[in-house]
């Protein structure tokens, strides 16, 4: 199976704008979790959809959002750009009944 | 009670010698207990995992050692080598209504010197 695929693997921003990141799944995956990594802050857990319904969700501000699609594919949306929303966003899928997440190799977003 | 506490924040180990890394967590609720590794450049893989009915857990170099007593469980990389140097994250999950959440550590940036 192919594994998690996130695009675009790039991004610079300026301060302001709103930006859109996307996530496959796993093939048969239906939960995707989102997650924030800065250098000392770990992996911040941002939200997780399943069957296209937001399950679970993190400390984060109204400015990120996030939706799945019918064939779970998910979008993550942060508007008005702050400088320190620059960080490597990852994407993780999991199977309805399993333990392990699988993660995406993350968009990278410089926000200037 | 849902944090998990994870030390130390960088590790330096020479090649060859054993390097450890550390977890603890309160909830007893929690039932599996990962460790993921990342490169940099790329997202966390999982590298090895235990549930709590189990003590040690084994993989090639790579070893789990669980205390349930303690609530307390760590990584050994045992003849460190300088392609494991990476970020280790240790996490622990728990089932929480039927939704299964997964709570994570706040890694550790391991480098093996050659």
């Amino acid at each position: 199976k192919a594994g998690v695929t996130q695009t675009p693997r790039y991004l610079i921003k300026t301060r302001g704008q709103q930006v859109t990141l996307s996530c496959s799944p796993i093939s048969g995956h239906r939960s995707v979790s989102w997650y924030q990594q800065t250098p000392g802050q770990g992996l911040q857990f941002l939200f997780e959809y399943f069957s296209e319904t937001q399950r679970n969700k993190g400390n984060f501000p109204g400015r990120f959002s996030g939706r799945q699609f019918s064939n779970s594919r998910s979008e993550m949306n942060v508007s008005t750009l702050e400088l320190g929303d620059s960080a490597l966003y990852l994407c993780a899928s999991r199977d309805s009944n399993g333990y392990e997440q699988y993660f995406g190799p993350g968009t990278r977003l410089t926000v200037t | 009670q849902q944090q998990v506490k994870q030390s130390p924040q960088s590790l330096i180990v020479q090649k060859g010698g054993i390097s450890i890394i550390n977890c603890a967590y309160e909830n007893t609720a929690f039932d599996y207990f990962p460790w993921y590794q990342q490169f940099p450049g790329k997202g966390p893989a999982l590298l090895i995992a235990i549930r709590p009915d189990v003590s040690e857990k084994k993989e090639g170099r790579f070893t789990i050692s669980f205390n349930k007593s303690a609530k307390q469980f760590s990584l050994h990389i045992m003849d460190s080598q300088p392609g494991d140097s990476a970020t280790y994250f240790c996490a622990a999950s728990i089932n929480a209504g039927n939704n299964r959440k997964l709570i994570w550590g706040l890694g550790t940036s391991l480098a093996v010197n050659p």
